[in-house]
């Protein structure tokens, strides 16, 4: 099983500063396709997650460009430019290279 | 619009089996697989298993297997998830939610599944 490592595993951000999360797999999720099976999602106080990230680097459909993620292979990082109010919650990594494991999760507050 | 529709919370014995609906609404069924994840309170998300809607195919998490079965009824666009011998640490939210292309888009609103003598 793949396992993901999330860090940090928490982080309080004032409004308008950056923040980024790290999410680092046991193996590779590189693909003989050519894609990288790496996603992130958010999941926001009383609510299922929502996808935010798709193949480590793309937006899905409504994501404020604020959201961006970067990084190959092992490592992973999910970066927001400008941190708002309704950017709460619990950030989780998830890999499908291989069946499907999600990181352990980053619970970002609002300072 | 994507609907995907959970039944009702359920309290259960420890040994007994808790059987889960979610019905689908808003695009066609048999077209996307559709997974089923668990959280347990104020833990993460855990990921159960895949079915295929059109052919009925599973994959299961292998820490559930032998437990977990899922299932489907392409005449109500609705899949099942079946857990049998229910343990306390089975006390969950449990979330069914539509796959496209190895990722996840859509999920129900969960089911509180609570196991308790």
């Amino acid at each position: 099983e793949i396992v993901m490592t999330q860090t940090p595993f928490s982080l309080s951000v004032t409004p308008g500063q950056p923040a980024s999360i790290s999410c680092k797999s046991s193996q590779s999720l590189l693909h003989s396709d050519g894609k990288t099976y790496l996603y992130w999602y958010l999941q926001k106080p009383g609510q299922p997650p929502q996808l935010l990230i798709y193949e480590v680097s793309n937006r899905f459909s409504g994501v404020p460009d604020r959201f961006s993620g970067s990084g190959s292979g092992t490592d992973f990082t999910l970066k927001i430019s400008r941190v708002e109010a309704e950017d709460v919650g619990v950030y989780y990594c998830m890999q499908s290279i291989q069946l499907y494991t999600f990181g352990q999760g980053t619970k970002l507050e609002i300072k | 619009q994507v609907h995907l529709v959970q039944s009702g919370a359920e309290v259960k014995n420890p040994g007994a089996s808790v059987k889960i609906s979610c019905k689908a609404s808003g695009y066609t069924f048999t077209t996307y697989y559709m997974h089923w994840v668990r959280q347990a309170p104020g833990q993460g998300l855990e990921w159960m298993g895949i079915i295929n809607p059109a052919s009925g195919g599973t994959s299961y998490a292998q820490k559930l297997q032998g437990r977990v079965t899922m299932t489907r009824d392409t005449s109500t666009s609705t899949v099942y998830m079946e857990l049998s011998s229910l343990k306390s640490e089975d006390t969950a939210v449990y979330y069914c939610a539509r796959d496209i292309s190895a990722t996840i888009d859509y999920w129900g609103q969960g089911t509180l599944v609570t196991v308790s003598s």
